[in-house]
């Protein structure tokens, strides 16, 4: 079953902050996130995993609560270049297992 | 160090033809995700496959559809009469995990674009 993520649509002006949502039905062992520009591949963001380790870019925050299944990523100071389609990614049992992603949330920065 | 290299990037078959997509891992990967994603739609995940062998398929049609990673040379995912339902963006990711309980980062190429007419 697919993560399902919120908002599905976020429209931002420069510098404002914007929060996307994933949640899942199922226990997780992490959740990925990527920003997909049109027409191009999605590219690597962050990975959280359960128990609290993270990796991944420097300008861009998330966090991963174990209790509710859910992941929060945070854009902060938004720029034009934040805008793309945001898909999370989530893992189950252990790492090296398919990535199930949720529908995207799709978020334009104006200036 | 180049990143997963995917050819062609476009393809087009008439009904009825076969399509394969070509996935070289980034150097150092042996595992190697194929993801499909219909237009303004997300990833769906196909087959996961490491060098000679298939992990999971789970997501792979039952039909006209087949993976493979080949001790040599690049991942093949081959569509045998293609339909029109089949034009979708192929994705494929390859990951440098080497032991249960690290990171398990995918890093996606460019993709191919097949169009089915």
């Amino acid at each position: 079953q697919q993560p399902v993520q919120s908002p599905q649509a976020v429209i931002l002006r420069e510098g404002e902050d914007a929060v996307i949502n994933c949640s899942s039905s199922k226990a997780l062992y992490s959740v990925h996130w990527y920003r997909q520009k049109h027409g191009e591949a999605p590219v690597f963001l962050m990975i959280l995993l359960k128990g609290g380790e993270q990796k991944g870019h420097d300008k861009i925050s998330a966090s991963f609560n174990e209790k509710k299944q859910q992941s929060s990523l945070y854009l902060t100071a938004s720029q034009l270049s934040y805008s793309g389609t945001y898909f999370c990614g989530t893992e189950i049992g252990t790492a090296g297992n398919k990535l199930t992603f949720g529908g995207g949330t799709r978020v334009l920065v104006k200036p | 160090n180049a990143g997963v290299m995917q050819n062609p990037r476009h393809l087009v078959r008439r009904r009825g033809q076969e399509a394969r997509l070509r996935c070289s891992p980034m150097k150092g990967h042996s595992h190697v995700y194929w993801y499909r994603q219909l237009p303004e739609e997300g990833l769906k995940f196909m087959v996961y496959l490491q060098k000679e062998n298939i992990i999971d398929e789970s997501g792979m049609p039952k039909e006209r559809f087949s993976a493979e990673f080949p001790k040599e040379g690049p991942s093949i995912l081959r569509i045998q009469q293609v339909v029109r339902g089949d034009s979708a963006a192929y994705f494929c990711a390859s990951s440098p995990l080497e032991l249960a309980g690290s990171y398990n980062e995918q890093f996606f190429g460019p993709g191919t674009r097949l169009t089915v007419l």
